[in-house]
């Protein structure tokens, strides 16, 4: 069974720091791409950023570009978001999600459960 | 930036009802739309996958169509268990989601 398990949110001041972390399971992680995507409260969904497999290949969303850093370790079956200088507007739950690989594009068969990041004095 | 549009942003259904949502984007994106299902608390479920071809697993009364900027999920027969907040989203360039459409059943 595919699992994915967020980990690391909390509250943090604005211009403060977080790094998320997904654990993986039940299927090889070095194969898939991997993104983040998040939900601000009562809000739709909003991608954040992708990963391919071996870490070569990196995208952002115009509005955490420079702020946030997407990584990997596949010997660990982890993904990382390393978030700083963070502002209100990024308090969101964060989802880490696995593509499928069968859309033709990105699409996301797996989501972990969610990490929830507030940001406020 | 590719903008995704639904329509409507709500609606309310009744058990049985055949229920469709549209979608539309600000440029063309060929056939590369996918419809996600989140209910309250929990992670979005993906339902369909380059605009029209079921995922593993979801019920048979879903289904999805269209192809360029106007697109289109359908639910043949309500059910109780399909009230939730419907997504699309496109993966012809960099991801983006429309804004949700919320389904209430009567």
């Amino acid at each position: 069974e595919v699992q994915l398990v967020e980990s690391g949110g909390g509250l943090v001041q604005p211009g403060g720091s977080l790094r998320l972390s997904c654990a993986a399971s039940g299927f090889t992680f070095s194969s898939y791409w991997m993104h983040w995507v998040r939900q601000a409260p009562g809000k739709g969904l909003v991608w954040v950023s992708r990963i391919n497999s071996d870490g070569s290949s990196i995208s952002y969303a115009d509005s955490v570009r420079g702020r946030f850093t997407i990584s990997r370790d596949n010997a660990r079956n982890t993904l990382y978001l390393q978030m700083s200088s963070l502002r209100a507007e990024d308090t969101a739950v964060y989802y880490c999600a696995r593509d499928s690989g069968y859309c033709g594009g990105d699409c996301y068969n797996s989501w972990g459960q969610g990490t929830l990041v507030t940001v406020s004095s | 930036d590719i903008q995704m549009t639904q329509s409507p942003s709500s609606l309310s259904a009744s058990v049985g009802d055949r229920v469709t949502i549209t979608c539309r984007a600000s440029q063309s994106i060929n056939r590369f739309l996918n419809w996600y299902q989140q209910k309250p608390g929990k992670a979005p479920k993906l339902l369909i996958y380059a605009a029209s071809s079921l995922h593993s697993g979801v019920p048979s009364r879903f289904s999805g169509s269209g192809s360029g900027t106007d697109f289109t999920l359908t639910i043949s027969s309500l059910q109780p268990e399909d009230s939730a907040t419907y997504y699309c989203q496109q993966s012809y360039s960099t991801p983006s989601f429309g804004q949700g459409t919320k389904l209430e059943i009567k």
